[in-house]
This record gives structure tokens, C-alpha cells and sequence, in this order.
């Protein structure tokens, strides 16, 4: 299995706080992303990554923002979350060529 | 801007039998990567089988196979002998090669997918 972890893997707040959460990989890969999962919805990207520092917006950027400060770490953060923001979040890492997107197990988020 | 169409919500089948899910995508690319993902209850995405468009032989993994038909753009997904394990949400996904190699993935909506034993 791809070494992704995300952390926390669950996570309840409230409307209105911060919040981030963290993928950190052991592939070196070059490339990095979040994905949210709603019912209905399958997976749409939310931002990905494409190199230290370099980081892209996706279908539904909103409300969201990310950094990469190493190859091994991407940080989602809700400035201020709100509860149409509760989803489950994965985060995927994959190279340049034929070579498949590998997922985290997802992180549960619930925004009261 | 590609998208991905999985027009069967939810499918079952009944173990041992066959059963095909289909997806279709909307791209004016040549060159893509077409791929579908599991995921069980556990909520882990499992990658089950790819399929590189410029390849006209369709794609095999085991129980899993695939009908790649460019023209029509449809890319369907036929599971032989199920299995209990098998039950779960499936996902079409596309990746283009030419958007400035952002490597990205769009995903169909899914299809659950249940097995009756």
C-alpha cells in the first residue's frame, strides 16, 4: 500500500473555527491532492499540488485553502468552516505517467 | 471541462453471477486514462482496473474486465463470478494528459453495487 496518512481521521467542530487537516506521504511523489466526498456528489477536487509551493485550485476551491511546504506534507485548511463544509476529505498522491492516483483513508469532518 | 456519467445508481447481483456497470465521459482529448475505483464499506478507494486509451485491447484483471469503446466513449466495467466482497461503490474516474499535467482525476458519482448470496 502507497504510504499516505491523514490526519486526524475524524474530527467534530463548530461553525466559525479553523480548521486543518493534514496528509503527509513516504512516496516522494510529485504530485498531491484533496478530495471531498458528499452523497450523491462522488469526489470533486478541492485544490491539488503539482511541487513544493505550487499548489492549483479545483472544482470546489471555496472556502478552502492549501500549502505545501515539503514533498512529504499538504495542508487543507477551512479558514472558517461552515456546516456545508461537513463531507469526508481524502487526499491522493500520484506521478507523472500511467501510474494511478493512490488514496489516504479519508478524514470524517462534521461542522455543527 | 470533462465529465464522467454513471447512470446506474445502484446495481445488484447475485454471487457467482456476472454483472456490468457502466460509464460513459464527454472529452474532446485523444490521449486520457480511464479508471475504475472500489470502495467497500471501510471507505478506503481501492483501485481495480485502468485502461490507456491510445490501448485498443480492453483491460483485465482477474474477474475484472472492461469494454473500452473510444468512438462511443464508454468504458464499462464487468465483474464474472461475483463475490460478497465485491459489494461496493464503484467509481469511474477520467484523467486527461494534456492539462498541463496536473495529473488530476474527474469521478463519475458511483455506482453501489450489492451482492446477494
Amino acid at each position: 500500500d502507497a504510504g499516505i496518512t491523514q490526519s486526524p481521521r475524524h474530527k467534530v467542530t463548530e461553525t466559525g473555527t479553523p480548521v486543518t487537516l493534514r496528509c503527509h506521504q513516504t512516496e516522494n511523489h510529485r504530485y498531491m491532492y484533496w478530495y471531498r466526498q458528499d452523497p450523491g456528489h462522488g469526489l470533486r477536487l478541492i485544490h491539488y499540488s503539482y511541487g513544493v509551493k505550487d499548489t492549483d485550485k479545483g472544482e470546489v476551491s471555496d472556502g478552502y485553502s492549501v500549502s505545501r511546504s515539503k514533498t512529504e506534507d499538504f495542508l487543507l485548511t477551512l479558514e472558517s468552516a461552515t456546516s456545508s463544509q461537513t463531507s469526508v476529505y481524502f487526499c491522493a498522491i500520484s506521478e507523472i505517467g500511467n501510474q494511478p492516483q493512490h488514496f489516504g483513508d479519508g478524514t470524517r469532518l462534521s461542522i455543527l | 471541462a470533462q465529465t464522467v456519467t454513471q447512470s446506474q445508481p445502484e446495481m445488484s447481483v447475485q454471487e457467482a453471477e456476472t454483472v456490468t456497470l457502466s460509464c460513459t465521459y464527454d472529452t474532446s482529448e485523444s490521449d486520457y486514462y480511464l479508471f475504475w475505483y472500489k470502495q467497500p464499506p471501510s471507505r478506503q478507494m481501492i483501485l481495480v482496473i485502468r485502461q490507456e486509451a491510445y490501448k485498443q485491447q480492453n483491460a483485465t484483471e482477474n474477474r475484472f474486465s472492461v469494454n473500452f469503446q473510444k468512438a462511443a466513449k464508454s468504458f464499462s466495467l464487468k465483474i464474472s463470478d461475483s463475490q460478497l466482497g465485491d459489494a461496493a461503490m464503484y467509481f469511474c474516474a477520467y484523467r486527461s494528459l494534456t492539462q498541463g499535467g496536473s495529473e488530476k482525476l474527474v469521478f463519475g458519482k458511483g455506482t453501489k453495487l450489492t451482492v446477494n448470496p
